[in-house]
Formats: C-alpha cells, sequence, structure tokens
C-alpha cells in the first residue's frame, strides 16, 4: 500500500508556463484534496472532490484547475503559472467527510 | 468567522509530558476535534481525533472539554523525534481548517 503518491517532488516553472500536479491514492479513498502551504503558514485548501467527476472550489482556488475522472486520481493543474503560486502543494485522500485525512509527501514548485 | 487559536509555540524537555492547548471557537454537535502533525516539510500525519469522549492511542491522548470548543494535545513522554508544528483542526463541510499550528521543540 502506497498510499498516497505525488510528482514531481520538485519543479522550477517560468512565469506564464503550465503544469500538471499529479496526485493517485490507492486507497480507494472517495475524497481527495488539494492543498497549498507557503512557508511558515498552514494549509489552505485549493479545491477537493468527493468522489470520481465531481470536484468543488475550497478556499483559494484562483488560478488551479481540477478533474477527477477515476477514483485513484485528482491531478491539479496550473495555467499561466505566476510568482505568487510558489508553494508546497500537498494532496490528500479520505474515506468520507469526516474521516482521517492521509497526506502525500508534497510537491515543491518554485515559478521564477 | 470561526477562529482556532493554539499557541505560536512550546518547548518541553525530553521525557516530560507536552500538552498542547486548542480553541475553536466555535464547533457543531457534529464536528470531530483532529489533531495532526507536521516535521519539517513533511505532509501532516495524523496522531488522533475525538468527538466528546477523551480518546487515548498508542501515540497521545486528548482531553476535550465538556463544551467542546477546548482541547489538550497530551504527548507522554515526549521524545526528540516529537519536534514538529502540531495542528489543531475540526472538520469542516468538506475540509479540515488548518490554522498555523503550534511548533513543540523537545529539548534534551
Amino acid at each position: 500500500n502506497a498510499g498516497v503518491t505525488q510528482t514531481p517532488k520538485f519543479r522550477i516553472l517560468k512565469i506564464g508556463q503550465s503544469m500538471t500536479l499529479q496526485c493517485t491514492q490507492d486507497m480507494n479513498h472517495n475524497y481527495m484534496y488539494w492543498y497549498r502551504q507557503d512557508p511558515g503558514m498552514g494549509l489552505k485548501l485549493i479545491y477537493y472532490s468527493v468522489g470520481a467527476g465531481i470536484t468543488d472550489k475550497g478556499e483559494v482556488p484562483n488560478g488551479y484547475n481540477v478533474s477527477r475522472s477515476t477514483t485513484e486520481d485528482f491531478p491539479l493543474r496550473l495555467e499561466l503559472a505566476a510568482p505568487s503560486q510558489t508553494s508546497v502543494y500537498f494532496c490528500a485522500s479520505s474515506w468520507g467527510r469526516q474521516e482521517t485525512q492521509y497526506f502525500g509527501p508534497g510537491t515543491r514548485l518554485l515559478v521564477l | 468567522d470561526a477562529k482556532t487559536t493554539q499557541p505560536t509555540s512550546m518547548d518541553c524537555a525530553e521525557g516530560r509530558a507536552a500538552n498542547l492547548p486548542c480553541n475553536h471557537s466555535t464547533i457543531s454537535g457534529n464536528e470531530y476535534v483532529y489533531w495532526y502533525r507536521q516535521i519539517h516539510s513533511q505532509g501532516p500525519q495524523y496522531i488522533i481525533h475525538g468527538l466528546k469522549n477523551n480518546e487515548t492511542n498508542e501515540m497521545a491522548s486528548l482531553i476535550i472539554t465538556e463544551d467542546r470548543k477546548s482541547s489538550t494535545l497530551i504527548l507522554p513522554h515526549a521524545t526528540l523525534r516529537d519536534t514538529a508544528v502540531y495542528y489543531c483542526t475540526k472538520t469542516g463541510a468538506n475540509n479540515l481548517f488548518f490554522g498555523t499550528g503550534t511548533r513543540l521543540t523537545v529539548i534534551p
């Protein structure tokens, strides 16, 4: 059981470039989440999904898009990267709304 | 707006109990209190959770007040490996609300 995996671990983007952060879980969890963590701060929810085909915005969704075509995968798309998107991105999953969230190792993104 | 309050930082001597407090300005009857910790820049790791009653597992104990607005995470015998940022959260509509947490430093 790998749990929640994220790729890449680290990436440098130029302003205006696009990229997709990958997230996969092998626990058959219904719920998946994307958070960002700025230096010295807590986590802020970007988007979440309650099941395949269903996604919704979190606290800070601007500049990001998501899709959930399978139970296992929940990619996060950055269009037109901006320096303000420099952060560490964490993906998480859980069985249900009130259940324990399991986090991936994170993707560190630097936009220059 | 609902607010979660935790001390910014705490120190604890190795081998002693670490008691980390948390306050929620509001909490609904069906919202669980969860504690996670984050070591360095790794992904947060689940510690313990509870609804009304006090809870204990192999990692920690959780004390929840009767009005449920306050909780205390207890690490009974802190070790150097417990140095981390500890987040107290509550389950919201579909996510967890993370504050800035408490940075616990265990001192040899």
